[in-house]
């Protein structure tokens, strides 16, 4: 299975902070990848698909680059709806794989 | 609206099994392929199945093959995953979520989960 590695585990930021978290795969992934929030409590949400794609209705503050083995998701000018936990997710085979996740703390 | 709702969690003891069904609204079901994602407590998301939009096509997580079985209703628009030989680390949160067959990128429409306690 591809393994996602994702960094760092957690960071402390401020409303306003650009917030950048990567995710590399263990092997070439193309542009197969999507980024997901998740609060405390609530089910995840879809914020970006293959790789950049932004999801409907996900502000344009979030942002996602990379392809093949290395990733990045941005938050520009952080909210303070935007502390959660983000994860990277491979869709390039099966089975799919997660990262370990981010917390985005105040 | 577009809703997916799980039911069926509950808790079980080593070994046995437990059925958990997920049941879609709002939107055409065979449109899109089905997964399981699960999250133990304190704990990551970890993907568990898929179906795809005919129920012709299944992949499972290593944790689970074997042990698992997904499958779909399409005409009660609902998915289920049959869990047997149960582990206490199958304890976890699951959820129902879903990606368009045309692309199977982009996991859009998660339900609220159905919780699994796996204990002696």
């Amino acid at each position: 299975a591809i393994q996602m590695t994702q960094s760092p585990s957690s960071l402390s930021a401020s409303v306003g902070d650009r917030v950048t978290i990567t995710c590399r795969a263990s092997q070439d992934i193309r542009k197969d990848l999507g980024w997901y929030q998740q609060k405390p409590g609530q089910a995840p949400k879809l914020l970006i698909y293959t790789a950049s794609t932004l999801e409907s209705g996900v502000p344009s503050r979030f942002s996602g680059s990379g392809s093949r083995t290395d990733f990045t998701l941005t938050i520009d000018s952080l909210q303070p709806e935007d502390f959660a936990t983000y994860y990277c997710l491979q869709d390039y085979n099966y089975p799919h794989t997660f990262g370990q996740g981010t917390q985005v703390e105040i | 609206q577009m809703q997916l709702v799980e039911s069926g969690g509950g808790v079980v003891q080593p070994g046995r099994s437990l059925r958990l069904s997920c049941a879609a609204s709002g939107f055409t079901f065979d449109d899109y392929a089905l997964h399981w994602v699960r999250q133990a407590p304190g704990k990551g998301l970890e993907w568990v199945a898929i179906v795809s939009y005919d129920g012709a096509n299944k992949y499972y997580a290593d944790s689970v093959k074997g042990r698992f079985t997904i499958s779909r209703d399409n005409s009660n628009n609902t998915v289920s995953l049959q869990m047997d030989s149960l582990r206490l680390d199958d304890t976890a949160l699951y959820y129902c979520t879903r990606t368009a067959a045309y692309s199977l990128h982009g996991m859009d429409v998660w339900g609220h989960g159905t919780t699994v306690t796996v204990s002696s």
